[in-house]
């Protein structure tokens, strides 16, 4: 299986700060990579597919860029709102895998 | 509005068994492949299985192969997910998500809100 690795596993920052999250796949997954934002008790909500497509409704202060083994996502300028866990997911194989998440805390 | 309802969760015992089910509406679902994701109680994302938008393909992460079974019913526009053997690392919030038309291996765009299965004696 590939292995997704995202750093940081935790991120503590303020509102309006630029904030960046990265994900590294164990061997290259082209640009099928997706980012997903999760909140306490809530189903994940897709960000980001195509490693910089943004999904319909999603903010454009969301971006993804990337492709191989090396991924970000960036937040430009943090909002209340997003205080919340990310992940990144490959789907380059029919064994889809997930990141350990990146928990976005504030300062 | 597109809109996924899992529901059959509950208490098991170990190596009991268990059928989740998730409804599906505000799409065609029979054009879509559909996969199952997991979440242990503060942990991460885990995939579990997924279904070609026919049913005639099938994928299973290798914590569950052998034990769970995914399947569809078209006609009723339900995915399902039978869970056997269930061991105390199963217990989790199963989440249903839609996948793509073409192909299996897809970003998720809708999740369901998630069913709790708990595995304890």
């Amino acid at each position: 299986d590939i292995q997704m690795t995202q750093s940081p596993s935790t991120l503590s920052a303020s509102v309006g700060d630029r904030v960046t999250i990265t994900c590294r796949a164990s061997q290259s997954i082209s640009s099928w990579l997706a980012w997903y934002q999760q909140k306490p008790g809530k189903a994940p909500k897709l960000l980001i597919y195509k490693a910089s497509s943004l999904e319909s409704g999603v903010p454009s202060r969301f971006s993804g860029s990337g492709s191989g083994t090396e991924f970000t996502l960036t937040i430009s300028s943090l909002q209340p709102d997003d205080f919340a866990t990310y992940y990144c997911q490959q789907y380059n194989s029919y064994s889809l895998t997930f990141g350990g998440g990146t928990k976005v805390e504030i300062k | 509005e597109v809109q996924l309802v899992e529901s059959g969760g509950g208490l098991v015992q170990p190596g009991g068994s268990l059928r989740l089910s998730c409804a599906a509406s505000g799409f065609t679902f029979s054009s879509y492949a559909m996969h199952w994701v997991r979440q242990a109680p503060g942990k991460g994302l885990e995939y579990v299985s997924a279904i070609s938008s026919n049913g005639g393909s099938t994928y299973y992460a290798n914590s569950v192969k052998g034990r769970f079974t995914i399947s569809r019913d078209n006609s009723k526009n339900t995915l399902y997910l039978q869970m056997g053997s269930l061991r105390a690392e199963d217990m989790a919030v199963y989440y249903c998500a839609r996948g793509d038309i073409v192909v299996v291996p897809a970003a998720l765009d809708y999740w369901g809100q998630g069913t709790l299965v708990t595995v304890s004696s």
